[in-house]
């Protein structure tokens, strides 16, 4: 499978714990993507890369979180200090910037379901 | 910011027949409207998407409209088919691309046999 990979699929924890999760984007796709998705609901933003750069940040991504993209290739996301509310799927896409500047579209990979016990 | 309403949120149909989905936008600057199809379990994917340039996109069974002055985009099933059977989640973006989708809360279609 060429597509987004993320590492684990499934990750149980303790609260207060910290938990680490990994994407591996489409190799030529230089923008990446974190969404989370709780049951029943849309995907919602997190936060965008283009290459190393984190370019931006929703409301949602309290100060527990942080993601980074230190060679411009796969990404991580943190969370320190887990909350019960942070249980969720953290989905990671990306996607590839055509001459021109549009996009193509967002290929999402299969997820991280976190379960904070 | 913006905010993406859908509608209806479970929708049963007979195989063979037509299936709508609705979907409205807050913010008219919008301008990239995708579609995406997610199985249980699995990954979101992409099945149609239309640009706020064009009112009108089809690929085979599967068509969107957009009516920009209204605000609001539909999805449109022909020819049901039992695989069609899965979350379909419509989502806007204002900068003309993936960055930052909005998602609407799902429509679970249910194609029976």
């Amino acid at each position: 499978d060429t597509g987004v990979s993320q590492n684990p699929r499934h990750k149980i924890t303790k609260r207060g714990q910290n938990v680490t999760f990994r994407c591996d984007p489409i190799s030529e796709h230089n923008r990446l993507y974190w969404y989370r998705q709780t049951l029943g609901q849309g995907p919602e933003f997190l936060t965008y890369f283009q290459n190393e750069a984190q370019l931006e940040k929703s409301r949602l991504l309290s100060d527990r979180f942080s993601a980074e993209r230190p060679k411009g290739s796969f990404s991580t996301l943190e969370i320190q200090r887990t909350e019960q509310g942070d249980s969720a799927m953290y989905l990671c896409a990306s996607s590839s910037r055509r001459d021109g500047g549009m996009n193509t579209e967002a290929f999402f990979g299969q997820g991280t379901r976190l379960t904070v016990v | 910011g913006e905010n993406v309403e859908q509608h209806p949120s479970t929708l049963s149909v007979q195989e063979g027949d037509s299936a709508v989905i609705k979907c409205t936008y807050s913010d008219s600057a919008s301008n990239y409207f995708p579609w995406y199809k997610q199985e249980l379990g699995k990954r979101p994917q992409l099945i149609i998407d239309i640009r706020s340039n064009v009112g009108e996109k089809k690929d085979q069974r599967i068509a969107v409209t957009l009516n920009k002055t209204a605000k609001h985009f539909s999805l449109h099933i022909t020819e049901t088919q039992p695989e069609d059977s899965a979350v379909y989640f419509c989502a806007a973006s204002m900068l003309g691309s993936a960055r930052q989708l909005t998602f609407g809360s799902g429509t679970q279609l249910t194609v029976l046999p």
